[in-house]
């Protein structure tokens, strides 16, 4: 089967650094996601990534390593405004996206 | 502003009835999507379009039924048969194949059934 894994929830302090991780098994790949989330909110694009390395987008930056079949989101800087849930989804051969559960960040002051 | 609309944003329906969820969007996008959200699980596919007169069942759409009648709106349909319909459904739209990843998203509905 198919299968995203992240962590449930994530405390961090604000000013600091946090790296969300994601494991993956799936049939084939084309292409990991992140979005994040606002509680009661509609998911918004942070990220995407298709070959390895680091994708460097402002504060955020997203990793991928595609023969562990992983990936991080790195979120530098804290704000409290990055409390929120963040979502990793990978697209499978068949073009279809496999989400996660998503992680739960908790900035605290 | 291109954008997607839902409504609404909350609804209330008793069991045994079925209820229409609206999505339109003007961001001229030919795929749409409609998926569920429940606490703890990945969002998971109900139905997606990717031409007008056109759709495909995703991952869990016994107890649903969509339209795609013009390019803009893809209404949802959460019938009686569905066992467990409490849950927020987000529409969404993308160019197709989406080459770049990225899904607009509606702001959701959020469905309870008394």
């Amino acid at each position: 089967g198919q299968n995203i894994d992240q962590p449930t929830e994530m405390t961090a302090t604000e000013g600091a650094i946090v790296q969300i991780n994601c494991t993956y098994q799936t049939s084939g790949f084309n292409g990991l996601f992140w979005y994040q989330q606002h509680a009661g909110e509609a998911p918004t694009f942070l990220s995407y990534n298709v070959l390895d390395g680091l994708e460097e987008k402002g504060r955020f930056s997203s990793f991928l390593s595609r023969s562990k079949g992983y990936s991080y989101l790195l979120l530098k800087e804290l704000q409290m405004k990055d409390s929120a849930s963040y979502l990793c989804a990978v697209m499978d051969s068949n073009y279809q996206l496999i989400w996660g559960a998503g992680t739960k960040l908790i900035i605290k002051p | 502003d291109g954008g997607i609309t839902q409504s609404p944003k909350y609804l209330f329906r008793k069991e045994g009835q079925n209820v229409t969820l609206s999505c339109e969007q003007n961001l001229n996008h030919d795929a749409m999507y409609w998926y569920r959200q429940d606490p703890g699980q990945g969002l998971r596919l109900i139905y997606y379009s990717q031409i007008v007169n056109d759709f495909q069942k995703g991952d869990i759409a016994e107890g649903y039924s969509v339209s795609r009648e013009k390019k803009e709106s893809f209404p949802l349909t959460v019938t009686s048969a569905q066992k467990n319909p409490t849950a927020f459904y987000l529409c969404a739209s993308s160019t197709p194949g989406l080459v770049s990843g990225e899904l607009f998203f509606g702001e959701g509905s959020r469905l309870t059934v008394l």
